[in-house]
C-alpha cells in the first residue's frame, strides 16, 4: 500500500483567505513532503519534515507554513496569498526499502486558484 | 550539484510499438539513485522504477525498464508494447541529500503521447 490522500483536491482562494491543504499517509514513513507545481513544469521542493521535524524550508515565503502535527498528516497553511501562488500542490512520503533505496510517493495533489 | 537532463519535450508513439525516453544526469557523488516517474493529465506522480548507482543490473517494473549506462551518465526509461494509457508526462529524477533528508532533482520532463 503506496497510498498518500489529500484534501482538497480543488480550492479557491481569494487573497484574504486563510486555508489550509492537508495530506495523509498510513505507510509509517518517516519523511514527509510539499511541492509546488507550475503547468508544463517539474515539482519544485518547499519542505520537507524528518521525524516530524522541519529539515528543509527552500526558502519559501512566510505566507506558506508547513505543520506536521504527528507522523500521519501534514498541512499546508495558506495565508494572504497571490495570484501568482495559483498551482498544483503535491505532497509525498518517503520509506527506505532495500534495493529501492529511498523513494517517494506522491499523493494526487491539490489544485489551488488565487483570485 | 546535481542536475537531470530531458531533452525530448514530447513524444509521439503509435499503440503497442516501444517507447524510449532519454535521461542523462551529472552529479560528483558516487553513490546515487535515479527515479522515474508518470504524471497523467490528473495530477499525481506515480513512482515507475528505481535504479540504484551500484546496482549491477538495470531495473525492470512490468512493461518498464530502465537502460542504465553508467558511464555515459544515462538512465532512459524504456516502456515496451505502449498502451493508450501511457500518455502523460514522464519526469526523471535523482536523489539528493541535503541535510540529512532528501531531495528529488527532477528534469523538465517529457509529453509522451501516445496514438491509436
Amino acid at each position: 500500500d503506496t497510498e498518500v490522500t489529500q484534501t482538497p483536491k480543488h480550492l479557491v482562494m481569494g487573497m484574504t483567505n486563510k486555508k489550509s491543504l492537508k495530506c495523509e499517509q498510513h505507510m509509517g514513513h518517516r519523511a514527509m513532503y510539499w511541492y509546488k507545481q507550475k503547468a508544463k513544469k517539474p515539482p519544485e521542493l518547499m519542505f520537507v519534515y524528518s521525524y516530524e521535524k522541519l529539515s528543509i524550508n527552500e526558502s519559501v515565503p512566510s505566507r506558506f507554513s508547513p505543520e506536521c502535527p504527528n507522523s500521519s498528516l501534514l498541512n499546508l497553511h495558506l495565508h494572504a496569498l497571490q495570484p501568482e501562488d495559483s498551482a498544483l500542490y503535491l505532497c509525498a512520503s518517503s520509506l527506505r526499502l532495500a534495493g529501492r533505496g529511498e523513494t517517494q510517493y506522491f499523493g494526487p495533489g491539490t489544485r489551488l486558484l488565487v483570485l | 550539484a546535481q542536475k537531470i537532463t530531458q531533452t525530448q519535450p514530447g513524444m509521439f508513439v503509435q499503440e503497442k510499438e516501444a517507447v524510449t525516453l532519454d535521461c542523462t544526469y551529472d552529479t560528483s557523488d558516487p553513490s546515487y539513485g535515479l527515479f522515474w516517474y508518470k504524471q497523467p493529465s490528473s495530477g499525481e506522480m506515480i513512482f515507475l522504477i528505481y535504479q540504484g548507482s551500484y546496482d549491477q543490473q538495470n531495473a525492470t517494473e512490468g512493461r518498464y525498464s530502465l537502460n542504465f549506462q553508467k558511464a555515459r551518465k544515462s538512465a532512459n526509461l524504456v516502456i515496451s508494447a505502449s498502451q493508450l494509457g501511457d500518455s502523460a508526462m514522464y519526469f526523471c529524477a535523482m536523489r539528493a541529500i541535503i541535510q540529512g533528508a532528501q531531495k528529488l532533482v527532477f528534469g523538465q520532463g517529457t509529453r509522451l503521447t501516445i496514438n491509436p
